[in-house]
């Protein structure tokens, strides 16, 4: 089945610093990445939906200058926790969705980055 | 009130058993439905789709109701394996492809 890799699986950085964390489709093509924050005891939370070569959708609350997307070519996208606070200590994963598979039912989801910032 | 709603237990249940979870989702505009398997720290894994005439497999059963707006999950004879948090997911029809997850149940299987 579809694969995505998730880099780096698990950080931990000072307050103030940012965290680039890369998502990438390893054998298909992926026009729309999704990413999404998990806190302890709570549901995926949709953070923005990610199409190659434009913008990103952010969702209500996410600020997107704090939360930098790029998905430069069809197998990776990037999110950049600019100025980390303790409160983004979660757990972020990506997933992807294929090309060329309009109505496909399935996402394909990365193994997730466990985000400690101290 | 949330747009996907599970109750999040824990459901300690022994090996051998059956038990069942329920989802309810507000939004009518919902297409897709599915159960998806999280175990701790872990992404989040298809378990299966779930389709209007009710689906199986192997020790799992999926229903949907969408005059009710619920889906419920049915495992038969529990496996230790089976311990995990179990997430209702809930596809949009909205012009995209907008996935609403439910909080989860969480589930151990006792020895």
């Amino acid at each position: 089945g579809a694969v995505v890799s998730q880099h780096p699986s698990w950080v931990i950085c000072k307050s103030g610093t940012s965290v680039k964390i890369e998502c990438r489709s390893l054998d298909f093509q992926a026009t729309t990445m999704f990413w999404y924050r998990q806190f302890p005891k709570q549901s995926l939370m949709l953070m923005a939906t990610s199409n190659e070569g434009s913008k990103a959708t952010y969702e209500q609350g996410v600020e997107k200058d704090k939360f930098l997307i790029n998905h430069a070519s069809l197998t990776l996208s990037t999110l950049t926790v600019t100025s980390a606070h303790p409160e983004d200590s979660s757990f972020y994963i990506c997933s992807a969705r294929e090309v060329g598979r309009l109505y496909t039912d399935t996402q394909y989801f990365g193994p997730g980055t466990r985000l400690t910032v101290l | 009130r949330k747009e996907v709603e599970q109750d999040p237990g824990p459901f300690n249940v022994p090996e051998g058993a059956t038990v069942a979870f329920n989802c309810t989702y507000s939004n009518s505009a919902s297409q897709s439905f599915f159960w998806y398997r999280q175990d701790c720290r872990k992404e989040p894994k298809l378990l299966m789709s779930v389709y209007s005439s009710g689906n199986e497999d192997g020790r799992f059963t999926a229903q949907l109701n969408r005059a009710s707006q619920y889906i419920s999950l049915l495992i038969r004879d529990s496996k230790l394996s089976d311990s995990a948090t179990y997430l209702c997911v809930v596809r949009l029809n909205t012009g995209g492809f907008k996935t609403i997850f439910g909080a989860g149940t969480r589930l151990f299987v006792k020895a």
